[in-house]
């Protein structure tokens, strides 16, 4: 039971570049979160997936595109990266009634 | 102003001191509340869920006033492993938390 585990764990980019980052749980979990942090900035939600087949808008959804692929991926794209998303990313899962979530490692995007 | 705000610290206490953080949110709708702890550079792990009675766990009580819109954390006895940050998180419905910027906290020995 491996949890939420993300790809890659490290990646630079020049600006222009396209990359997708990559997300998948093995928990059964219907909703699943795309979050960046940034220092003094805190987790701010990009994208969210309530179930699979559905797709909203978080608080920094700009720049970004995601995918459900199933019920245990979920992808974000960024089609034209910038220096402004060189962050931190984390993906996360949730049980439907429950409401711990469960972070995957993290991963570490430079664009330069 | 943030929706969860929290003082970022840093709180330098000695082993064994007791150290307590508080959290205020604006949303008086938030439905329910937790504290994680990360590790630099790692994952957010839940520490704690936390209930309008109080809950504890072990050395670790956490508090919600509603009427305040405040929610503390309390550590006693600290360890030099507890030296983390310390997120406020608040669930505001339909799944969705939001993140406090987190409480440092270092022990020393």
């Amino acid at each position: 039971n491996a949890g939420v585990t993300q790809t890659p764990k490290f990646q630079v980019l020049k600006t222009g570049q396209s990359m997708t980052l990559q997300c998948a749980q093995d928990m059964n979990h219907n909703s699943m979160y795309w979050y960046r942090q940034d220092p003094g900035m805190g987790l701010r939600l990009i994208y969210y997936s309530a179930s699979e087949g559905t797709t909203d808008k978080g608080e920094v959804p700009n720049g970004y595109n995601v995918s459900r692929l199933n019920k245990r991926e979920f992808s974000l794209r960024l089609e034209s990266a910038a220096p402004s998303q060189t962050s931190v990313y984390f993906c996360a899962s949730i049980r439907d009634r429950g409401y711990e979530q469960y972070f995957g490692p993290g991963t570490r995007l430079t664009v330069t | 102003r943030k929706e969860v705000e929290q003082d970022p610290g840093p709180f330098n206490v000695p082993e064994g001191a007791t150290v307590a953080f508080n959290c205020t949110y604006s949303n008086s709708a938030s439905q329910s509340f937790f504290w994680y702890r990360q590790d630099c550079r790692k994952e957010p792990k839940l520490l704690m869920s936390v209930y309008s009675s109080g809950n504890e766990d072990g050395r670790f009580t956490a508090q919600l006033n509603r009427a305040s819109q405040y929610i503390s954390l309390l550590i006693r006895d600290s360890k030099l492993s507890d030296s983390a940050t310390y997120l406020c998180v608040v669930n505001r419905g339909f799944q969705k938390l939001v993140f406090g910027t987190g409480t440092r906290l270092l022990v020393s020995p």
